[in-house]
């Protein structure tokens, strides 16, 4: 079955590095991989999406990258802020002609100390 | 979080009493999912709908059921409540089938007692 690993661990930084978090996948070859960020008491947010063909994707001081071949995507928080503390959710989409339900990681805990 | 209510927000309630959670979007989206979250599990899909009266089973449907008679509400019902059911239940959005990126609700917190 298809399976998504995250690091259970939390990640402990100091405020102005940069935060990497990491997602693996097996048996699977998603057409699309998203990150999500969760708040204690709250819903995930949506942050990213990267496609199968793309190798990276960038949206202000976050970076995601997708290696099909590794089945891996990390996920980069640069100049990272105690505000970005948080659980960082991978999710992984079938391929196109699927039904498209979304597969969910059990989320890295991230904590920016300041 | 993208005009999606949830209701109630806390529930206390017994084993073998039925509980109806509701999921309310202001969106039009099209399709809609609850989920559980557990520690160690992570989010888990129970059920979907791709449409007004049109729903399907996830991964953990068992003891659950859904119904959506209007494009806006989707109501998750627990036939017969047990312990193994307390959890949170997140309600999500898409309108987008070929990416299925979500917008989820603030969650219900559901203890079984």
């Amino acid at each position: 079955s298809q399976k998504i690993e995250q690091n259970s661990e939390a990640l402990n930084i100091q405020e102005g590095k940069t935060a990497t978090l990491t997602c693996n996948y097996t048996n699977y070859s998603p057409a699309y991989l998203q990150w999500y960020r969760q708040d204690p008491g709250r819903g995930p947010v949506f942050l990213l999406l990267i496609r199968e063909n793309e190798k990276e994707k960038r949206k202000e001081r976050l970076k995601v990258t997708f290696d099909t071949t590794l089945k891996q995507s990390l996920f980069h928080i640069t100049a990272s802020q105690p505000a970005d503390s948080a659980t960082y959710l991978c999710a992984l989409v079938g391929p196109t002609g699927n039904t498209g339900k979304l597969i969910f990681g059990q989320g890295t805990t991230l904590q920016v100390k300041p | 979080d993208a005009g999606i209510t949830q209701s109630p927000r806390h529930k206390v309630t017994e084993t073998g009493t039925p509980v109806t959670l509701r999921c309310h979007q202001t969106e039009n989206h099209r399709y809609m999912y609850w989920y559980r979250q557990d520690p160690g599990h992570g989010l888990r899909l129970i059920h979907y709908s791709y449409g007004v009266k049109d729903t399907d089973k996830g991964e953990v449907s068992d003891g659950y059921s859904v119904s959506r008679s209007k494009t806006e509400d989707f109501l998750l019902t627990l036939e017969s409540a047990t312990s193994s059911q307390t959890s949170v239940y997140f309600c999500a959005i898409s309108d987008d089938r070929s990416t299925d990126t979500q917008y989820f609700g603030p969650g219900t917190r559901l203890t079984v007692l």
